[in-house]
């Protein structure tokens, strides 16, 4: 069964500091990875994703993500952070399973605040 | 472009009541799907569908039922309403071929008293 964990419920940072949100998923063949962000009242939007290639990914407004398939990790980077960019993230797993609808876990959710 | 659209907004059932969400996409996405979302839990897959006219059960499918009668249309029913229904209800579809992304809606925020 595939899982994903988002050790981090609530992170807090200061403008302009750095930020990583960290994820650990499980898998059983190579992950399709996504990270979505959240705004109040909103649906999800994609952020960026990984499911081959360059481990290093880069995603919408800066963010990026490294896969690191020893460490069955996908953690979002961002270098500085904007007071826009509070929300609440999304790690996602899933892949191409026969007969398996494509379906994507989610993590439960990293709430961003970004303190000014 | 619309994309993925959900109606109603908001809704407010009483217990045993029954009522249907909506779910449009303009995409021509096969795939779509029905999530909830509680605070602490994350989202959790309801139903799901791979085309017209199919449908299965995904992680969370009591209390729910499902129709794709039309590919553009993803219909969530809950036939008698309970307080634990309470929920922010997402449907999606995804984006075709390998790792293909999922396109959400903005949500029904559902309570049953």
């Amino acid at each position: 069964a595939q899982s994903v964990t988002q050790p981090d419920i609530h992170i807090t940072v200061s403008e302009g500091a750095s930020l990583e949100l960290r994820c650990n998923y499980s898998y059983g063949a190579t992950p399709y990875l996504f990270w979505y962000v959240q705004s109040p009242g909103q649906g999800l939007q994609l952020l960026l994703k990984y499911f081959s290639g360059d481990t290093l990914v880069q995603g919408i407004k800066g963010f990026e993500a490294e896969f690191k398939r020893s460490q069955s990790s996908f953690n979002l980077r961002k270098p500085s952070v904007h007071w826009s960019d509070a929300a609440e993230y999304f790690c996602a797993v899933g892949g191409l399973v026969t007969g398996g609808g494509n379906k994507l876990t989610f993590g439960t959710g990293t709430q961003l605040k970004v303190e000014l | 472009n619309a994309g993925v659209t959900q109606t109603p907004k908001f809704r407010v059932l009483k217990t045993g009541q029954s009522m249907t969400l909506l779910c449009a996409q303009d995409m021509n996405h096969e795939y779509m799907y029905w999530y909830r979302q509680d605070p602490g839990m994350g989202l959790r897959l309801i139903h799901y569908s791979v085309g017209e006219g199919t449908t299965a059960k995904g992680e969370v499918p009591d209390g729910y039922n499902v129709s794709r009668l039309k590919k553009q249309n993803f219909l969530l029913g809950l036939e008698s309403a309970a307080p634990s229904q309470t929920s922010v209800y997402f449907c999606a579809s995804r984006s075709p071929g390998r790792g293909g992304p999922l396109h959400f809606g903005n949500g029904t925020r559902l309570t049953v008293t």
